[in-house]
């Protein structure tokens, strides 16, 4: 069964200073990974994904991930925090074997960054 | 691109009484999900749109709910005899086509069951 952890409810981070929200995850084959980020009152949006290739992924407003398959992580990063990146942070899977089109969900981080 | 649009936002209804949701995806968007929210949650799959064919719906979807996508375009997602448990944000999302996997997701249509 495909699974998703997101083990820190919450994260605490200066702004300018690197942050990391964590994901680990478990489905059959190969893994679609993805990163949303939801603001307050708003819907969820799409950060960035990795799909196949280059293990680190670029996504918007500076942020990147790095698959690991071996740890079966894709941990969410980006170099200098901003106050304005404060939000709750979901991890996403999709498993690639045929048969399921579903994507499941981290229960989310919440990410806050102190001025 | 005016993004994904769901009617209503918020409804109320008291339990036993069914409602009806809307999703309008991203135009040209041939594949539409939808997903239960609730507090402290992450999204929940509830079910997959292909155009008009459904090809998945969850196991945890019991037989009160029912979605369409009639033309392929928006979609219903209907709930008979709501229970207080039904209580929820249900989100709609679009995915263009095949080879992008990102999903564009409304902002949710609230649901308290009284």
């Amino acid at each position: 069964a495909q699974s998703v952890a997101q083990p820190e409810d919450q994260v605490n981070v200066a702004e300018g200073n690197p942050l990391t929200v964590k994901c680990t995850y478990s489905v059959s084959g190969n893994p679609y990974l993805f990163w949303y980020v939801q603001y307050p009152n708003r819907g969820l949006q799409f950060l960035l994904k990795y799909i196949t290739g280059d293990n680190l992924v670029k996504g918007s407003y500076g942020f990147e991930a790095e698959f690991n398959k071996s740890q079966t992580s894709f941990h969410l990063k980006k170099p200098s925090a901003l106050v304005s990146d404060s939000a709750l942070y979901f991890c996403a899977v999709r498993a690639t074997t045929s048969g399921t089109y579903k994507y499941i969900f981290g229960t989310g981080t919440r990410l806050k960054v102190l001025a | 691109d005016t993004g994904v649009s769901q009617n209503p936002r918020h409804k109320i209804t008291k339990r036993g009484q069914n409602v009806t949701f809307r999703c309008d995806p991203i135009s040209e968007h041939n594949r539409l999900y939808w997903y239960r929210q609730t507090l402290g949650q992450g999204p929940e799959f509830l079910t997959y749109f292909q155009n008009e064919a459904q090809l998945e719906k969850s196991r945890l979807l019991s037989d009160r709910f029912s979605a369409e996508r009639p033309k392929g375009s928006f979609s219903t997602l209907e709930i008979q005899r709501t229970e207080q448990g039904d209580s929820a944000m249900y989100l709609c999302a679009s995915s263009p086509v095949p080879g992008s996997y990102e999903q564009y997701f409304g902002p949710g249509t609230r649901l308290t069951v009284t």
